[in-house]
């Protein structure tokens, strides 16, 4: 089955720098790949998804890019603000798949004022 | 419109007890999928459902079952209850398993503690 490592488990980073999360996958099958953001006592979001048909997706400050070949995504952060303090995971999954989503064990984002 | 819709938020049950946990999904959303968050193990795939019928099972015990009704409302029972499964379950509704929508709405949990 799906393996999904994430990386790294804690980053602290300044109020105003970039934050940069990183995941790798094992099944080329996977297609999908969502990331989620849970605030202490939360319920996990959806923040940004990526299908394996693009490299790239931007939402404002958000920004996922997908390395297919090397099955490898990641999460960017740009001008952090204090309410992006959280734990983000990443997922794969193979959409019309059955298996549901393989989480990352999750990055917990510290932002520093 | 509602989100996904949890009951009850917290449970505490006796070893060897048996529990029920309720999810209703998003109005129109078919597919609900369900999820043990652990701090050790994380967030783990237990099974889908979909028109009623399983689609997969995560590697969990046979304790673990779940069904799916009509309409589109989940419940997952576990029984003979560990310590172990202590973790906060989590339900996620989809539009259609099938299609290109794949984005799941989770909604905020059961908070199972077994002692």
């Amino acid at each position: 089955g799906e393996n999904v490592e994430q990386h790294p488990s804690t980053l602290s980073v300044q109020e105003g720098d970039s934050a940069v999360i990183k995941c790798t996958y094992s099944d080329s099958a996977s297609n999908y790949f969502p990331w989620y953001k849970q605030e202490l006592g939360k319920r996990p979001q959806l923040i940004i998804d990526i299908r394996s048909n693009v490299g790239e997706k931007k939402d404002q400050r958000i920004a996922v890019t997908l390395n297919k070949t090397a099955k490898h995504f990641s999460l960017h952060i740009t001008e952090t603000q204090p309410e992006d303090s959280a734990v983000y995971f990443c997922a794969a999954s193979m959409e019309g798949g059955a298996d549901g989503l393989t989480f990352g064990k999750g990055t917990h984002l510290i932002i520093q004022p | 419109k509602a989100g996904v819709t949890q009951t009850p938020r917290y449970l505490i049950k006796t070893r060897g007890q048996q529990v029920t946990l309720s999810c209703s999904p998003i109005s129109g959303h078919r597919s609900v999928s369900w999820y043990q968050q652990t701090p050790g193990q994380g967030l783990q795939f237990l099974f889908e459902y979909f028109s009623e019928t399983q689609r997969n099972k995560g590697n969990f015990p046979g304790r673990f079952s779940g069904r799916q009704f009509s309409n589109s409302r989940s419940e997952m029972n576990v029984s003979t209850l560990e310590l172990g499964d202590s973790a906060l379950y989590l339900c996620a509704s989809s539009l259609d398993s099938t299609g290109l929508n794949r984005g799941y709405t989770f909604g905020s949990g059961t908070r199972l503690t077994v002692v």
